[in-house]
């Protein structure tokens, strides 16, 4: 089982739909949990940082961690097509060693 | 806004060479950069993290030896990918961290950097 588990997509939506994306971990000591948009051929961009549990809202995009269900998710309201790229879940362990995993990253598709 | 720019963009050598890649902030001080790597339809992974003046920090299972980071300067990092092979193949790219900034929030990506070993 790999530690952070994504689904690669694709998903397509229309324009100015609600997008989910998800990842769940098995390791229970990820401390730190990130979200980056990648589009093609180019390097990411860190969208959101989190390091609890709860939500965190940054203009259209709201970051969700639930630690105990070892669940994180990212909200993107009124989507645009400009949001089509690939988006990589990402945790982050700073315990006898740094260790930072990421998701296979999710393709995204908003049809104008 | 901040740019961070990586040199070169894609390089072609030869198997048994070494190879740099320099990864520069070119307008603010970086006192933490990030080297990731990334195999094509694959995620990122990250290799090392370099702090200004002293050895970088590297992740499980990367080779410090095969991956030499040197982080000289606020403004510049280098990743030598020494005694290169064709599994070396990969498109690597850098973050960096300004100075004075704690938050993870806050971190620039370079464009990367295409290495093909034949």
């Amino acid at each position: 089982q790999k530690e952070v588990e994504q689904d690669p997509g694709p998903l397509s939506v229309p324009e100015g739909a609600i997008v989910s994306l998800n990842c769940t971990y098995s390791n229970s000591a990820f401390q730190y949990f990130m979200w980056y948009r990648q589009y093609s051929r180019k390097g990411p961009e860190l969208l959101m940082y989190t390091y609890s549990s709860g939500n965190k809202e940054d203009g259209r995009f709201t970051a969700q961690v639930d630690k105990s269900s070892k669940y994180i998710s990212l909200f993107i309201r009124d989507s645009q097509p400009s949001d089509s790229a690939t988006y990589l879940c990402a945790m982050r362990v700073n315990t006898g060693g740094f260790k930072t995993i990421f998701g296979a990253g999710t393709r995204l598709f908003v049809k104008a | 806004g901040a740019v961070v720019s990586q040199h070169p963009s894609w390089v072609i050598c030869k198997s048994g060479t070494s190879v740099k890649i320099e990864c520069r902030s070119l307008d603010f001080q970086a006192t933490t950069m990030f080297w990731y790597r990334q195999f094509p339809k694959q995620s990122l992974m990250l290799m090392a993290t370099s702090n200004e003046g002293s050895k970088a920090t590297y992740e499980q299972g990367v080779e410090k030896d095969k991956f030499l980071i040197n982080h000289a300067s606020l403004t510049l990092s280098t990743l030598t990918v020494t005694s290169a092979h064709p599994e070396d193949s990969s498109f690597y790219i850098c973050s960096a961290r300004p100075r004075g900034m704690v938050a993870g929030n806050t971190i620039y990506f370079g464009e990367g950097s295409w290495l093909t070993v034949v």
